[in-house]
């Protein structure tokens, strides 16, 4: 069956440390894989997108890998900061006869001061 | 950058009654449109993606004749929720794409049916 999975468990880290946030899918073939930020009460905010044919894009504290043949995306932020407490989205664009995004269950981040 | 505006933020109903949840691109033409739902502590689930001028393509589930969708012009796609009832209950939020970069979310509707 398909499916897309993110850390099961809330991340909390200390400030000033690098947060690590995994995506793992099974029977998909996205052509490109986003990750965004959700804020409580909010809609998503787009981060990052990476292709299948790259291997790594960087934002500025931001960085994303992406690993076709282990099916698999890690999300790094470098120097985290409280205000970077959210949940964090994984999501695969399909490209399928029409554009088609299927979201992740997120990962709720708590950067700790 | 991008932006999609939606309206209502918030909205409450009586059960049966129908509501119209509005989705606007603000700088940008949208020929495609999408329309999520969220429950508390859950992702994002598509309904369905919404063109300009033509059928609104549904997921499996989602009953189309309760979830009406119109794409009426480039800029705006609206989603009525109609004879809703108190399982309609949840977050409805749109989205668009701009070129080819990533999506842009509205704010999200919160509907409430009583």
């Amino acid at each position: 069956s398909q499916k897309i999975e993110q850390n099961s468990e809330a991340l909390n880290i200390q400030e000033g440390k690098t947060a690590t946030l995994t995506c793992n899918y099974t029977n998909y073939s996205p052509a490109y894989l986003q990750w965004y930020r959700q804020d409580p009460g909010r809609g998503p905010v787009f981060l990052l997108l990476i292709r299948e044919n790259e291997k790594e894009k960087r934002k500025e504290r931001l960085k994303v890998t992406f690993d076709t043949t282990l099916k698999q995306s890690l999300f790094h932020i470098t120097a985290s900061q409280p205000a970077d407490s959210a949940t964090y989205l994984c999501a695969l664009d399909l490209q399928t006869s029409y554009d088609k995004v299927i979201f992740g269950p997120g990962t709720s981040l708590s950067v700790i001061p | 950058g991008a932006v999609v505006s939606q309206h209502p933020s918030r909205v409450i109903c009586k059960s049966g009654t129908s509501v119209k949840i509005e989705c606007r691109s603000l700088d940008f033409q949208a020929t495609t449109m999408f329309w999520y739902r969220q429950f508390p502590k859950q992702s994002l689930m598509l309904m369905a993606t919404s063109n300009e001028g033509s059928k609104a393509t549904y997921e499996q589930g989602v009953e189309k004749d309760k979830f009406l969708i119109n794409h009426a012009s480039l800029t705006l796609s609206t989603l009525t929720v109609t004879s809703a009832h108190p399982e309609d209950s949840s977050f409805y939020i749109c989205s668009a794409m701009e070129g080819d970069y990533g999506y842009t979310f509205g704010s999200g509707t919160r509907l409430t049916v009583v």
